[in-house]
């Protein structure tokens, strides 16, 4: 059983710039959230992906967006990059399904803006 | 609104001590809660989670916490600490409590340090 996958695990980005950050949910796994976890706080939910549709949304702004695909991986995607938006980028798949649900996380994709 | 406060952003124990985590959540509806720990440079890792079933959960490397519904509280204990605790520490809260997958709510963390 494979875990949650991210990549790439570190890059940098000019201001302004797009980035898109991949994951590859834990097998079984047909849900995925997204996370964004500044440094010295606590991770901040950003979105969910359950059957390829958005499936709730944090306080996010719309150039924050994401994907999700058929084999259940994801993408986030953002657009018009601050500097504020340097954080690590955290993935989380889950299964409804599970009698006792839990969320299997990646090791992040750690972004820098400058 | 489910919201959840750790108390004390760092604490540092001797190895052998005790540890204790302290933790306490808002929630609207009964709750589901985590500890994740997350080792530097590294993502999250699940400790334990309490999911309306036993008042005290035992999770992994030794941890425990105890669902206190009058106190508010999911503190997490380690009988005896070992330099390899060394990490960062997050309660999380359900958003949508029990009976579905909601979307987790953490706190701000706590670094656990151990003194050898």
């Amino acid at each position: 059983e494979t875990g949650v996958t991210q990549s790439p695990t570190h890059l940098i980005k000019t201001r302004g710039q797009q980035v898109t950050l991949r994951c590859s949910s834990q097998s079984g796994h047909n849900t995925v959230s997204w996370y964004q976890q500044a440094l010295g706080q606590g991770p901040q939910f950003i979105f969910q992906y359950y059957r390829e549709e958005e499936n709730g949304r944090g306080n996010f702004p719309p150039r924050f967006s994401g994907l999700q695909f058929p084999n259940y991986s994801s993408e986030l995607n953002v657009n018009a990059l601050e500097l504020d938006d340097s954080a690590l980028y955290l993935c989380a798949s889950s299964s409804p399904t599970e009698e006792n649900y839990g969320y299997t996380f990646g090791s992040g994709t750690r972004l820098t803006v400058v | 609104a489910q919201s959840v406060t750790q108390l004390g952003s760092h604490v540092s124990v001797s190895e052998g001590a005790l540890v204790l985590l302290r933790c306490n959540y808002s929630s609207s509806v009964p709750p589901y809660l985590f500890w994740y720990v997350q080792y530097p440079n590294q993502g999250l890792q699940l400790l334990l989670k309490y999911t309306s079933a036993a008042t005290l959960v035992k999770g992994i490397n030794g941890f425990e916490a105890e669902f206190k519904k009058s106190e508010t509280s999911f503190h997490l204990t380690k009988p005896s600490a070992h330099m390899s605790d060394a990490a960062e520490y997050f309660c999380a809260v359900s958003d949508s409590g029990g009976g579905s997958q909601g979307n987790l709510i953490f706190g701000k963390g706590t670094k656990l340090s151990v003194k050898p």
